[in-house]
């Protein structure tokens, strides 16, 4: 079974609208769950990270995610989309399972429209 | 702030040639990785690197890789006798721990392979 799934390869918003992106893990023991951004020839920087404190995380950029143990989900979200937000995203979760090596999501293309 | 960084950008090599891929960790991190990202694919584990040897490998490192820190600063990656198959992103990242502790991330070189 995949680690970690992404539901949709490709979002499109328009700018000033809200950012949905989805990501469902799969795992046995007790994950920490990531979600880094790529943009155009560049690293991969960390927004946010989930690693057994709060369920409601908030990141950089006015990103957060919420950790739903019932649903295995961990949805990235933004109130309102920038232009600056047209990325890769990646969803990344990390197991006892894995040895602790990051799995990552094959990750959603967001697109912002003016 | 400190960065992970890698060098060169990008890198052009014909199908049988060595390559050598550099990598500068955080200075205080512990635990390096490289990951690959081949174009239009999601970023694959190739292997992790603690206390001078290899604590975990993925299939895709097999015997034409070899991962050395030459001295206290340098992480490097090689790849023995390169196919077009090895063309992708080359990601380098460190971490200051394991589980919970997010990678940090260089910029990646471009390996083209020809």
């Amino acid at each position: 079974a995949q680690s970690v799934t992404q539901l949709d390869s490709h979002v499109s918003v328009s700018e000033g609208t809200p950012v949905l992106l989805r990501c469902n893990y799969s795992s046995s023991y007790s994950p920490s769950l990531f979600w880094y951004v790529q943009h155009p020839n560049k690293g991969l920087q960390l927004l946010l990270k989930y690693t057994s404190a709060a369920t409601l995380v908030k990141g950089i950029n006015g990103f957060e995610a919420e950790f739903k143990k019932s649903e295995t989900s961990f949805h990235l979200t933004k109130p309102s989309a920038h232009m600056s937000d047209a990325a890769e995203y990646f969803c990344v979760v990390t197991a006892q399972e894995y040895n602790n090596d990051m799995r990552f999501g094959a990750g959603t293309r967001l697109t912002v429209k003016p | 702030e400190p960065e992970v960084t890698q060098t060169p950008s990008h890198q052009v090599t014909q199908m049988g040639q060595e390559v050598i891929l550099r990598c500068v960790p955080i200075s205080n991190h512990l635990y390096f990785y490289w990951y690959r990202q081949i174009l239009g694919q999601k970023v694959e584990f190739l292997v992790s690197f603690y206390n001078n040897e290899i604590s975990e490998k993925s299939e895709i490192f097999d015997d034409q890789f070899s991962v050395e820190r030459p001295d206290g600063s340098n992480f490097t990656l090689k790849i023995r006798s390169t196919k077009l198959e090895d063309s992708a992103m080359y990601f380098c990242a460190s971490s200051p721990g394991t589980g919970n502790s997010p990678l940090h991330f260089g910029n990646g070189t471009r390996l083209t392979v020809t």
